[in-house]
């Protein structure tokens, strides 16, 4: 089975505070993305990444960086955190011959305060 | 940009039929999918339809295409307790090598009545 794991569930931080959202999946997927779900605003695209080093601006970059320095690793950086980026932050992968198939992790419930 | 509505909510009856909806508005798109989000869990795939589809039937889930309305449906027959979550649909402009990129509706909750 595919996993993809958030290094936390919950998250609590304060304004202004630099944040490290962390994913791991063992499926040597070539794919990784950042998503945040907000109630009826669905799931937004962050960033991606389809290959270590590379990764490409999604459709909300803006007060986030990411970071692949290895394959099965991407992390979500928040460098200033504001209120208006506490969220649930979900992180997936996919394969490259199969990208249309997206895997999730649990998802890090992130409150700025 | 692309666009997919879903509307909120759905509640049915234990053993009825659910059918959930969803329109997008590119019609390049090449895949359109299904999620399930089951309470404080991630999203997981359940269907996924190419565009040059009508139908795709996977034991109780039926999806049907509507390609030249742009109209997604996912129909879930005999529906169980377990059933209820939140569906997303989502729709991809085919392969890039780009890593896919997903378009994702607002999500419909689905909550299943005794």
């Amino acid at each position: 089975d595919v996993k993809v794991t958030q290094s936390s569930r919950y998250l609590v931080k304060r304004t202004g505070e630099k944040v490290f959202l962390e994913c791991v999946q063992d499926m040597d997927h070539e794919n990784m993305f950042w998503y945040r779900q907000d109630p009826g605003l669905g799931l937004r695209l962050i960033y991606f990444s389809y290959d270590v080093k590379m990764k490409e601006k999604g459709d909300i970059p803006e007060g986030y960086s990411v970071s692949r320095e290895k394959k099965e690793r991407f992390s979500l950086i928040l460098e200033s955190a504001s209120t208006n980026q506490t969220s649930m932050y979900l992180c997936a992968s996919s394969p490259e011959d199969r990208e249309y198939e997206q895997y999730f992790g649990p998802g890090t419930r992130l409150t700025v305060t | 940009g692309e666009d997919v509505e879903q509307s909120l909510f759905l509640s049915v009856r234990e053993g009825d039929s659910s059918v959930i909806n969803c329109t997008y508005t590119d019609s390049s798109s090449t895949y359109l999918y299904w999620y399930k989000q089951e309470p404080g869990a991630g999203l997981q795939l359940l269907t996924y339809i190419f565009s040059n589809m009508d139908m795709k039937q996977d034991q109780r889930l039926t999806v049907l295409l509507n390609k030249k309305d742009k109209h997604l449906s996912l129909r879930i027959a005999d529906t169980q307790t377990g059933d209820s979550a939140i569906y997303f649909c989502a729709e991809s402009g085919g392969v890039t090598g780009g890593g896919n990129k997903l378009t994702f509706g607002t999500g419909t909750q689905l909550k299943v009545e005794l």
